[in-house]
């Protein structure tokens, strides 16, 4: 299995542009989570869909902040618009609903804004 | 509320030292406890979890029992490598009316040769 995959890996935008990050879960996986990691918050949940559908968004800073999981197999995480603050590392996972405790993570997109 | 609660670090040790990373939680219900890796540059991974009360998860040498009484789950190695150097993060997974996972602040693991 090739693992969560995310792109880009590295993100570098000014500051009021749109970035749209990608991540594609293992197949056969139906919950997606979105964290982001910074050193002073350390790792933050944003939002999480079960079978595409969003649940829990609650995580999600503020309006310029949104996900969409259109099929099984993709999700996206879009800012607009980004923000220095925003700088950070956004890490994409997944999990089997009915073993969600265990989560697997991709290997992040560092995003700087500056 | 729900939380995780783990030592601060860094924490700094010899090769072949023995490692102990505290972890305390609070939960409704009956969680389920993690511990996660992160090496340098990469995503967490899953070390080794306990599902149930008096469990031990293990792995890689690694190893943490989930105390109920003490509301713990304490990380350890009898001698940790160089290349155990990373983050270290607890984690609590719970199903109270949806699922949800709890991380840790993390606790970073120096290893000198």
């Amino acid at each position: 299995d090739a693992g969560v995959i995310q792109s880009p890996r590295h993100e570098v935008t000014e500051m009021g542009q749109e970035v749209t990050l990608r991540c594609k879960p293992i197949s056969g996986h139906n919950s997606l989570f979105w964290y982001r990691q910074t050193m002073m918050r350390g790792l933050e949940l944003l939002i999480y869909f079960n079978n595409n559908v969003p649940i829990d968004d609650s995580g999600m800073p503020e309006d310029r902040f949104s996900a969409k999981m259109p099929n099984a197999s993709f999700s996206t995480l879009k800012i607009q618009p980004s923000e220095p603050r925003d700088s950070a590392v956004y890490f994409c996972a997944s999990s089997l609903t009915r073993d969600a405790n265990e989560q697997y993570f991709g290997p992040g997109t560092r995003l700087t804004v500056t | 509320g729900d939380s995780v609660t783990q030592m601060e670090g860094p924490v700094t040790l010899s090769e072949e030292a023995f490692l102990t990373i505290n972890c305390t939680y609070t939960a409704t219900g009956y969680p389920s406890l993690f511990w996660y890796v992160q090496y340098p540059g990469e995503g967490l991974q899953l070390l080794l979890k306990a599902t149930k009360a008096d469990d031990k998860g293990s792995n890689k040498g690694f190893e943490a029992t989930y105390r109920k009484e003490t509301t713990s789950f304490h990380l350890e190695k009898g001698s940790v490598q160089v290349s155990d150097s990373a983050v270290y993060f607890c984690a609590l997974w719970v199903n109270t009316g949806g699922f949800k996972t709890i991380f840790g602040a993390g606790t970073r693991l120096f290893v000198k040769a």
